[in-house]
């Protein structure tokens, strides 16, 4: 079973529309959670940070539930410029600080 | 301020040789980080330095891989010799204090 995991997609939605993203974790003792985005032949860029109180960044929100493992990536009025990969990602802690990435998650916004 | 930097951003070599890959990581980061994205698999960790030191290297794949960094900068990955199986794209990411990862842009190998 992998550590995350996320629906590898593609989600193809029309402009405009809301679009959701769910991935679990399977480690309970992960510490940090983020979203990363991913454009074709890119590398992963920094999307959010997610936190159990839920946060937003303009048309994006991100949710995490500690109790279910589960973590949420909500955005809002989709754009063509949001087609990308979407990487679910823990961070462990300890002495390593490593990232654990999900497959990814295929947005595809169409015009 | 410059980013993660990596060479090359391709490389195309027979099955057998040997290729090195290197990262410069921002200035003074001290965490140094080597990921790698196989062909239809998720994107997964190889190894952590601190400055010079090997903080984890429990993602290394065998002993056919070889990372160093040198006086805690720049840091190589060595793949020898290379197997078909090696391909993919490798990243490196710095990190430096409280801040969040930079990826560099990757380097991506293909054996044949």
């Amino acid at each position: 079973r992998k550590e995350v995991e996320q629906d590898p997609g593609p989600f193809n939605v029309p402009e405009g529309a809301t679009v959701a993203f769910n991935c679990t974790y399977s480690n309970s003792a992960s510490q940090s959670f983020f979203w990363y985005r991913q454009d074709c032949r890119k590398e992963p860029k920094l999307l959010m940070s997610v936190y159990s109180s839920g946060n937003e960044d303009g048309r994006f929100t991100a949710q995490l539930n500690r109790a279910s493992q589960y973590i949420s990536l909500l955005i809002r009025d989709s754009k063509l410029s949001d087609s990308a990969t979407y990487l679910c990602v823990v961070r462990k802690g300890g002495a390593t600080n490593k990232l654990i990435f999900g497959t990814g998650t295929l947005l595809a916004v169409q015009p | 301020e410059a980013g993660v930097t990596q060479f090359p951003s391709h490389s195309v070599i027979e099955k057998g040789q040997t290729v090195t890959l290197r990262c410069d990581p921002i200035s003074g980061h001290d965490n140094l980080y080597w990921y790698r994205r196989v062909m239809g698999k998720e994107i997964k960790f190889l190894l952590h330095f601190v400055k010079e030191s090997k903080q984890d290297e429990s993602g290394m794949p065998n002993n056919r891989f070889l990372a160093e960094r040198t006086g805690g900068t720049y840091s190589t990955l060595k793949v020898q010799p290379a197997e078909l199986e090696d391909s993919g794209v490798y990243f490196c990411a710095s990190q430096g204090g409280n801040y969040g990862y930079t990826f560099g842009s990757g380097t991506r190998l293909t054996v044949v």
